[in-house]
């Protein structure tokens, strides 16, 4: 059975980093992309990042890119997503997701992350 | 960036009635279509790829259909469990944005 189990979150302040993991079973985690999706409380899903197989290629949205960082460890079958210089409107719940051909196939349960003062 | 619009925003039917949500992509996205189901509280499930493959596991009564610009999400003989909002997310080129989401109720 396919899982993927984010840890991390929490409050942070603005302009401050944090940095999640996600933890893949169930599937041969080196043979596939994964991603990050965020939603923001009652709002919509958007695409965070996305990382290649071999960790050699990664992609970001406009929003998050030059401060935000994805990367992967085979190994520990683990996703990571580094977050710098914090703002308040990255508050969301953030997904990990096993990603075929740009979209997504299995996602995790979300963890939260809040940045306030 | 390709938009994505959703309509209805929100909708009410009965069980047993049949629903239909549409998706339509500011430019041609080439059948690069997802939909995807959220229970209340719970993350995403895919339901459909590439415009109407249903994966692994989804009942038959979802189904997809479209092509270039304009999708849409068909669910026959709606059952209680399919309470949700359904998002829409275009695979095609980068950013790959989603709709805003179709809240779906019991009448």
């Amino acid at each position: 059975e396919v899982q993927l189990v984010e840890s991390g979150g929490g409050l942070v302040q603005p302009g401050r980093s944090l940095k999640l993991s996600c933890a893949a079973s169930g599937f041969t985690f080196s043979d596939y992309n994964m991603a990050w999706v965020r939603q923001a409380p009652t709002k919509g899903l958007e695409w965070v990042a996305s990382i290649s197989y071999g960790g050699s290629n990664t992609h970001y949205g406009d929003s998050v890119k030059g401060r935000f960082t994805i990367s992967r460890d085979n190994a520990k079958s683990t996703l990571y997503l580094q977050m710098d210089s914090l703002r308040s409107e990255d508050t969301a719940t953030y997904y990990c997701a096993r990603q075929r051909d740009w979209y997504f196939d299995f996602w995790g349960p979300g963890t939260m992350v809040t940045v306030s003062s | 960036d390709i938009q994505m619009t959703q309509s209805p925003a929100s909708l009410s039917a009965s069980l047993g009635e049949t629903v239909t949500i549409e998706c339509l992509a500011s430019e041609d996205i080439y059948s690069n279509l997802a939909w995807y189901q959220q229970k209340p509280g719970k993350s995403p499930q895919l339901l459909i790829y590439y415009a109407n493959s249903l994966n692994d596991g989804v009942p038959s009564r979802f189904s997809g259909s479209g092509s270039g610009t304009q999708y849409s999400l068909k669910i026959n003989s709606l059952q209680s469990e399919d309470v949700s909002i359904y998002f829409c997310q275009q695979n095609y080129d980068s950013p790959y944005t989603f709709g805003a989401g179709t809240k779906l109720e019991l009448k």
